[in-house]
């Protein structure tokens, strides 16, 4: 049974181009969160979703983020007009219901903004 | 809102020996979970233990375990028997159990270093 697998690994972007990040969740959980680490932080909640519906995107920035989880395929985050600050690790995790007592996470997608 | 914090931004320890890495928390509510992630140079962020905050006994998996004071809001974790591969950032995380909660608050973590 795989786990929650991010595609890619590693993303470098220069200034003002788009970032797709995908996220794969394990085998039969609906329920997908994004969260974003800064440098020597810890992670941070952006968005949770269920297919094709957005529960909570109160962590997401106003602008140029955005975040689907379609019927089928994987979830995406998305960040348009890439900027300095938008270099972080982003990581995904899933769950089985919303009321988990478990989340798994994926490997993250290191994102280098130049 | 709930804070965590990891007041020790670094921590060593010798192979084989024990430590304790602290984390307190601040919250309002009386139910809700805490979590110890581990993540190794791979970035995977791995659950080491979890503990349900109505549960008083302290949760255990093999050399992990925790000390979970709820008055004081503290959860540390000891790691006994120390070995290389314990070498990580952890990460102490919140979680409130009431309807509609799931997000994870993370604390900015311990990078744990063992010293062979």
């Amino acid at each position: 049974n795989a786990g929650v697998m991010q595609n890619p690994r590693h993303l470098v972007r220069r200034r003002g181009q788009e970032a797709r990040l995908r996220c794969s969740p394990m085998k039969g959980h609906s329920h997908v969160y994004w969260y974003r680490q800064l440098p020597e932080e810890g992670l941070k909640f952006m968005v949770y979703l269920q297919k094709e519906n957005i529960i909570d995107e109160s962590g997401m920035p106003k602008e140029r983020f955005s975040a689907e989880f379609p019927k089928e395929g994987p979830s995406i985050l998305r960040i348009q007009q890439v900027v300095r600050g938008d270099s972080a690790a982003y990581f995904c995790a899933s769950s089985l219901t919303g009321r988990h007592t478990e989340a798994f996470f994926g490997q993250g997608t290191r994102l280098t903004v130049v | 809102a709930q804070t965590v914090t990891q007041s020790q931004p670094e921590m060593s320890v010798q192979e084989a020996e024990t430590v304790t890495l602290s984390c307190t928390y601040d919250t309002s509510e009386s139910d809700y979970y805490l979590f110890w992630y581990k993540q190794p140079p791979s970035r995977q962020m791995i659950l080491v233990i979890r503990q349900e905050a109505y549960k008083q006994q302290n949760a255990t998996e093999n050399r992990f375990s925790v000390n979970f004071q709820k008055a004081a809001k503290s959860f540390s974790l000891k790691i006994s028997d120390s070995q290389l591969g314990d070498a990580a950032m952890y990460f102490c995380a919140y979680r409130s159990s009431g309807a509609g909660s799931y997000q994870l608050t993370f604390g900015k973590g311990t990078k744990l270093s063992v010293i062979p």
